[in-house]
């Protein structure tokens, strides 16, 4: 099976900032990552595919990068509404896959 | 366009059964897979497993053999049963379309969530 580890689990930053999460799988991936974005009462959001192609209407402060075993997800200036858990998803072994723990983005 | 529906509470050592409902487009088209996903109070995404519209089932080894999915595509709809269930198996379960985009495959389309707690 293959662990995907996200760090940190949370950060606390201001609207405005620019915010980096890391990835990183058990073993080498490719660029077979997903980041999704999830609210409290709603359903987890696509936001990138393919370690770094912007899924249609996600805006384009978002950005992914890497591959084989170390990834990233970039805020690059934190909105109001990007206050969020964001979760990265392997799918180098669809159809069985894997999420890693989320990491919790909270208001400063 | 998915909606989960099923008991909200479910006793200790009973069984957990969810029915998704695809209301748009067909569960039966070779781009996708089916999937449950559930999310503990306070915790993260946990992946149960996904089903092919031939029946093809995956499965998170973690769960042990008591997740079982199927799925009905006369009625456009699959299904989730979790046996011997614990406290532990208190949470929001969604289900959400797997769907393939060339080589890459990624859940687009989830349901809303359906809360279900596990007490006597």
């Amino acid at each position: 099976d293959i662990q995907m580890t996200q760090s940190p689990s949370s950060l606390s930053a201001s609207v405005g900032d620019r915010v980096t999460i890391t990835c990183r799988a058990s073993q080498n991936i490719r660029n077979y990552l997903n980041w999704y974005q999830k609210k409290p009462g709603t359903a987890p959001k696509l936001l990138i595919y393919a370690a770094s192609t912007l899924q249609s209407g996600v805006p384009s402060g978002f950005s992914g990068s890497g591959s084989g075993t170390d990834f990233t997800l970039t805020i690059s200036s934190l909105r109001p509404e990007d206050f969020a858990t964001y979760y990265c998803q392997q799918s180098y072994t669809t159809p069985s896959l894997s999420f890693g723990g989320g990491t919790k983005v909270e208001i400063k | 366009q998915l909606q989960e529906s099923g008991p909200g509470l479910v006793k200790p050592s009973e069984t957990l059964s969810l029915t998704c409902t695809v209301s748009s487009g067909s569960i039966s088209s070779s781009s996708y897979y089916w999937g449950w996903i559930r999310q503990p109070p306070g915790e993260g995404l946990e992946w149960i497993g996904n089903i092919f519209y031939d029946g093809t089932t995956y499965y998170n080894p973690s769960l042990k053999s008591r997740a079982t999915i199927s799925v009905d595509t006369s009625k456009n709809r699959f299904s989730l049963s979790l046996n011997s269930a614990t406290a532990a198996d208190t949470a929001v379960y969604h289900c959400a379309r797997y769907a393939t985009y060339g080589a890459y495959y990624y859940f687009d389309l989830w349901g809303r969530g359906t809360r279900v707690t596990v007490s006597s």
